[in-house]
């Protein structure tokens, strides 16, 4: 079993539509990281998040320690939030290694 | 801004030849990383270093080897280069938990 899961693997929505993107870990972690990969493009650091939620835009990030369960939200979705979104954690014992998720492939059509 | 630039987009290597992928950053990080992206498999660490002349191994370091010289730059080498090691080479380097990634090398090997 993997210990950073995401679901759903393949999203495909209109625009508009409130998307939502899960992720659960089965870790003690020090904090909770979304990036977004654009086709072909690098990865860039969306949040960090140890605890409740952070807001950037229209993406919203939430994270339930207890739960081991962290969502990623996007309000009003337009055709270019179209990417990889991929939620990785920071393990406690380690201060540099990300434990990286498969990543969830969205497509927002126009 | 953080800026971690790696020194090709794209290389194209023939079966056998010794590859050497670049990778500089100028914030002065102590932790760099270098990552393999492949489609359904994610990211996945070959190596990673805390300071100049320090490594460890990744998930993932057969066939490949590093070199860390200089605090801002970290080198990927493949010794001897295969077909399976045709993949998106992602360089990263951090302070603490969050990295910054560099725009990616697209290696393919004939």
């Amino acid at each position: 079993k993997n210990e950073v899961e995401q679901s759903p693997q393949n999203l495909t929505a209109q625009e508009g539509e409130f998307i939502t993107i899960n992720c659960s870990y089965s870790v003690g972690i020090s904090a909770l990281h979304w990036l977004q990969q654009h086709p072909g493009g690098g990865i860039v650091s969306l949040f960090m998040l140890s605890s409740g939620k952070k807001k950037h835009g229209r993406l919203i990030a939430t994270i339930n320690i207890q739960e081991k369960h962290s969502s990623l939200h996007i309000t009003a979705s337009h055709p270019r939030d179209s990417a990889v979104y991929i939620c990785a954690v920071s393990h406690m014992d380690s201060n540099y290694q990300l434990i990286w998720g498969a990543g969830t492939k969205l497509i927002i059509k126009p | 801004d953080v800026k971690v630039t790696q020194s090709s987009r794209y290389l194209v290597k023939r079966t056998g030849e010794k590859v050497f992928l670049e990778c500089v950053q100028d914030m002065d990080h102590e932790n760099m990383f270098w990552y393999r992206q492949d489609p359904g498999l994610g990211l996945r660490l070959i190596y990673f270093s805390y300071d100049v002349k320090m490594k460890e191994k990744g998930d993932i370091p057969e066939g490949y080897s590093v070199s860390r010289e200089k605090k801002e730059r970290f080198s990927l080498i493949l010794e001897s280069a295969s077909t399976n090691q045709t993949s998106m080479y992602l360089c990263a380097s951090s302070w603490l938990y969050e990295q910054y990634f560099g725009p990616g090398t697209r290696l393919t090997v004939t």
